[in-house]
């Protein structure tokens, strides 16, 4: 079935910028996701892009997709404290979202 | 405009009970999903119901089962619940396909 993979930790100070990187298989992918996750709590949407983009900006995130390497990355700015979450890369496959493992950030002030 | 909410928060059952979760819908959103996340992993999809018709389902057992109702909420069904199905269940509500939004879960442990 498709795959979507992503790095686990990613450890950052306050005030750096974040870069989280996913891969996925589906080459058939419409759309691409990040969802974050904080300790206890449900996913909140931060953001998704359309398969036929290579960039879009939203605030401090910035994503980046390359549909020939499959690959997409959340980039935050400026990362501040409230960032510490997990982000999860999600694909849409028909109706379903295939998530990956999810990417802990840990940010030190 | 209200979320998606879901009851209840936490709950505990023992092996081979059965258990029903619930899910309002954000307001107009007539589409609802519903997801597995096990501990330390990314959620995985269970089923879709679009209208009140199973509209997608994941590889899950005939003992999930689901349903919509008119106002678009939402029941999850387990039978015969196994220790394995320890989990956080989140449902995603969506007008369109592309975007769901996702409530708080409910966190289910069977003893």
């Amino acid at each position: 079935g498709e795959d979507v993979e992503q790095s686990l930790f990613l450890s950052v100070r306050e005030g750096d910028s974040s870069v989280i990187n996913c891969t996925y298989t589906d080459s058939s992918s419409t759309y691409l996701y990040w969802y974050k996750q904080e300790p206890g709590a449900g996913l909140q949407l931060l953001t998704y892009i359309f398969s036929n983009m290579d960039m879009k900006q939203d605030q401090r995130l910035t994503v980046l997709l390359n549909k020939k390497d499959k690959h997409l990355s959340l980039r935050i700015a400026d990362t501040q404290t409230g960032d510490s979450a997990i982000y999860f890369c999600a694909d849409l496959t028909g109706t379903a979202l295939i998530f990956g493992k999810g990417t802990t950030l840990s940010v030190s002030s | 405009e209200t979320g998606v909410t879901q009851s209840p928060t936490h709950l505990i059952k023992t092996r081979g009970q059965q258990v029903t979760l619930r899910c309002s819908s954000q307001s107009g959103h007539n589409t609802v999903s519903w997801y597995q996340q096990a501990l330390g992993q990314g959620p995985q999809f269970i089923f879709q119901y679009y209208r009140e018709e199973e509209n997608g389902r994941g590889n899950f057992p005939p003992r999930f089962s689901g349903l919509q109702f008119p106002n678009y909420s939402s029941e999850l069904n387990v039978n015969a619940l196994e220790l394995d199905d320890s989990a956080l269940y989140l449902c995603a509500s969506s007008l369109t396909a592309n975007e769901q939004f996702f409530g708080p879960g409910t966190r289910l442990t069977v003893l």
